[in-house]
């Protein structure tokens, strides 16, 4: 089976500072993708960043990194010179190359204090 | 680019009633469209994957007669909750793969309570 875990539901940063949020995964499949989605109040959901996990370095975009350990099964996201606007639920997601599913996280709400 | 959107936002229906929901892919085609469900403040669940074409695939659980699909084109797939019943109220989001890419876009959501 396919599992994903967020084990903080809930987490704040000070504007400005620098926060990571934790992911861990579990697959048996040898080919598969990683992917940090945000969902802010709207409830759009929007890509973050994406990992292909026969990739070893790490993804970045702009404030947004990555510290992929395939080995630890372990997929965090960094979020640098956090903004008001990185205010949202954040998700974990594991995508099979198989099925094309996304396996979700439960979620983390981060909140951004001025 | 992957723009997808969903139609309509905000439904509100009497139980007994069937409400469909389209979601359509706006500057892509896609053979693939997801169907989720998200109560407030918890994951998505998938509810099942709909290609172009064929028949959906449920996942376990999920009434396939309740919950009818229909992926007709490239750009568009609906969903229709039959016999709508309180319970059905929650938060579906649909999501589109581009061509054979991982990476699936979404939906804005409909909001859907029934009476």
């Amino acid at each position: 089976a396919q599992t994903v875990t967020q084990s903080q539901p809930e987490m704040s940063v000070q504007e400005a500072e620098t926060v990571t949020l934790s992911c861990t995964y579990d697959t048996s499949e040898s080919d598969y993708y990683l992917f940090w989605y945000k969902q802010p109040p709207s409830r759009q959901m929007i890509l973050v960043i994406r990992q292909e996990a026969y990739k070893q370095q790490n993804a970045t975009e702009n404030r947004f990194s990555v510290n992929f350990q395939k080995a630890a099964k372990s997929f965090s996201l960094k979020i640098s010179d956090s903004q008001l606007g990185d205010a949202a639920m954040y998700f974990c997601n594991l995508g099979s190359s198989n099925t094309g599913k996304l396996i979700f996280g439960q979620g983390t709400t981060l909140q951004v204090k001025p | 680019g992957a723009v997808v959107s969903q139609h309509p936002s905000w439904v509100i229906c009497k139980s007994g009633t069937s409400v469909k929901i389209e979601c359509r892919s706006l500057d892509f085609q896609a053979t693939t469209m997801f169907w989720y469900r998200q109560f407030p403040k918890q994951s998505l669940m998938l509810m099942a994957t709909s290609n172009e074409g064929s028949k959906a695939t449920y996942e376990q659980g999920v009434e396939k007669d309740k919950f009818l699909i229909n992926h007709a084109s490239l750009t568009l797939s609906t969903l229709t909750v039959t016999s709508a019943h309180p319970e059905d109220s929650s938060f579906y989001i649909c999501s589109a793969r581009v061509g054979s890419s991982e990476t699936q876009y979404f939906g804005p959501g409909t909001r859907l309570l029934v009476l």
